[in-house]
């Protein structure tokens, strides 16, 4: 069972569309971190989300964590190419957890 | 500052044979992570150092993975013997210390088991 489930896992758009990508797990978490990863290299810490409502931005990234702080979303503006990576949330729960991903293709 | 470095990048070999990875931490990171990661899937917390010291190794196959940390600095992470569904990216990571401090991923090691 997977203590955060990311959707959808896969999206491909169209350079210029919005997209939200989704985090939403039953268990409550202190904080939650978004990272972006591309092929071939580790994750980059994009965002650490703490409070509980919290919206940060981040360029053409919007984050937010809900309220009850069990979920999470990133919202992305006017996609770029630039943008296609592999999505990963993760917190720390007994211990460190990464969501299971989504894989975002932007295509010019 | 230089990043967190590993090597090899790739490595393809039989299975029941031995692999070892290695990882050299950011410099000062006390924290060191090793994460499995399958194709297309989130990472997966394989073992945790802080110092020379486990914290966390719970979801480590230690009948045939092992890690070491000995003078907390850099990091082995070996399999013997390997299996086909051991084919994976292994990414070491540090952080400053535990607890929700950034980590700082490496490009990883791709590992194919045949």
């Amino acid at each position: 069972t997977q203590l955060l489930e990311q959707s959808p896992q896969f999206l491909s758009i169209q350079e210029g569309e919005n997209l939200t990508v989704y985090c939403n797990s039953s268990s409550v978490f202190s904080s939650l971190q978004w990272y972006r990863q591309e092929p071939g290299e580790g994750p980059v810490l994009l965002v650490t989300v703490v409070t509980g409502g919290e919206v940060k931005k981040l360029k053409r990234l919007t984050f937010q964590f809900g309220d009850a702080r069990k979920d999470s979303s990133l919202h992305i503006t006017a996609a770029q190419p630039g943008d296609t990576g592999l999505y990963l949330c993760a917190a720390t729960g007994n211990q460190f957890y990464f969501g299971t991903g989504t894989s975002l293709t932007v295509i010019p | 500052e230089a990043g967190v470095a590993q090597s090899p990048r790739y490595k393809i070999i039989e299975k029941r044979q031995s692999v070892a990875f290695w990882c050299n931490p950011i410099s000062g990171h006390a924290t060191l992570y090793w994460y499995q990661q399958i194709l297309g899937q989130g990472p997966k917390l394989l073992i945790q150092f802080q110092n020379n010291g486990v914290v966390d190794d719970s979801q480590l196959p230690k009948d045939r993975f092992s890690a070491e940390r000995l003078k907390g600095v850099d990091s082995t992470l070996k399999i013997q013997p390997a299996k086909l569904e051991d084919s994976a990216v292994y990414l070491c990571a540090s952080s400053l210390s535990q607890g929700g401090y950034e980590q700082y991923f490496g490009p990883g090691t791709r590992l194919t088991v045949t």
